[in-house]
């Protein structure tokens, strides 16, 4: 069964500090792995998107890692800041379902509150 | 433009109300998705539009009807719906094709709907 997990469920930080969130998948056959941020009541917006040839990806404070023997990707975001607060979700494509356009299979988020 | 523009923000009807949800984006993506995103849920996919035909449809009630006028715009209808119909409906869009790379999709902000 494709599945993604994330954890930890949440997770408050103080501003400044480094923090990393995990996701582990069984999707096959994998595609690509995402990572978004929503804000409450708004939609996703997409911060990394990693194919399985790449370990690592990086976006401002952000760097996503993948390790696609393990199926493990993790999100470091670092000097945190107070609008880092929100959902941080991993997403995983498959690509053979429906045809070309692929699966999106969301992880259920970890929900970051950074405090000052 | 790597926008996806949804309207209305929020939307209150009631039951015996007929309403549409627009959602527009000039990125030239060619596949169009509507999700439906309960609070503190993941995002679940309703329907995918491939080239203006609708490819996928997740056994979503008949109350809720997708319309693709044209490669940029996607509506979804709404009739007779319910109380737990109540979610944040997201519209996305992705470039279609068998390259990983293809198969981002970047989300409209959310129409937030309330059923009374």
């Amino acid at each position: 069964k494709n599945q993604v997990e994330q954890s930890p469920q949440s997770l408050i930080i103080l501003e400044g500090k480094n923090c990393t969130l995990q996701c582990n998948y069984t999707v096959s056959p994998f595609s690509n792995l995402r990572w978004y941020k929503q804000d409450t009541g708004r939609g996703p917006v997409s911060l990394t998107i990693m194919t399985f040839s790449e370990n690592t990806k990086s976006n401002g404070r952000y760097t996503a890692t993948l390790d696609a023997d393990t199926k493990q990707s993790s999100l470091h975001i670092t000097a945190s800041q107070l609008s880092d607060s929100a959902s941080y979700i991993c997403v995983v494509s498959n690509m053979n379902y429906g045809g070309s356009q692929g699966n999106l299979i969301f992880g259920k988020g970890t929900k970051l509150s950074v405090k000052p | 433009d790597t926008e996806v523009t949804q309207t209305p923000k929020h939307l209150v009807m009631g039951m015996t109300n007929k309403k549409s949800l627009k959602c527009e984006q000039h990125m030239g993506h060619r596949a169009m998705y509507w999700y439906k995103q309960k609070a503190k849920k993941p995002p679940e996919l309703m329907f995918v539009y491939s080239y203006e035909k609708l490819s996928i449809n997740e056994s979503v009630p008949s109350r809720f009807s997708p319309e693709c006028p044209n490669s940029s715009l996607l509506n979804l209808h709404l009739h007779a719906l319910q109380p737990e119909d109540s979610a944040l409906y997201l519209c996305a869009s992705s470039q279609v094709g068998r390259s990983p790379r293809n198969t981002e999709a970047f989300f409209g902000q959310g129409t937030r709907l309330t059923v009374v």
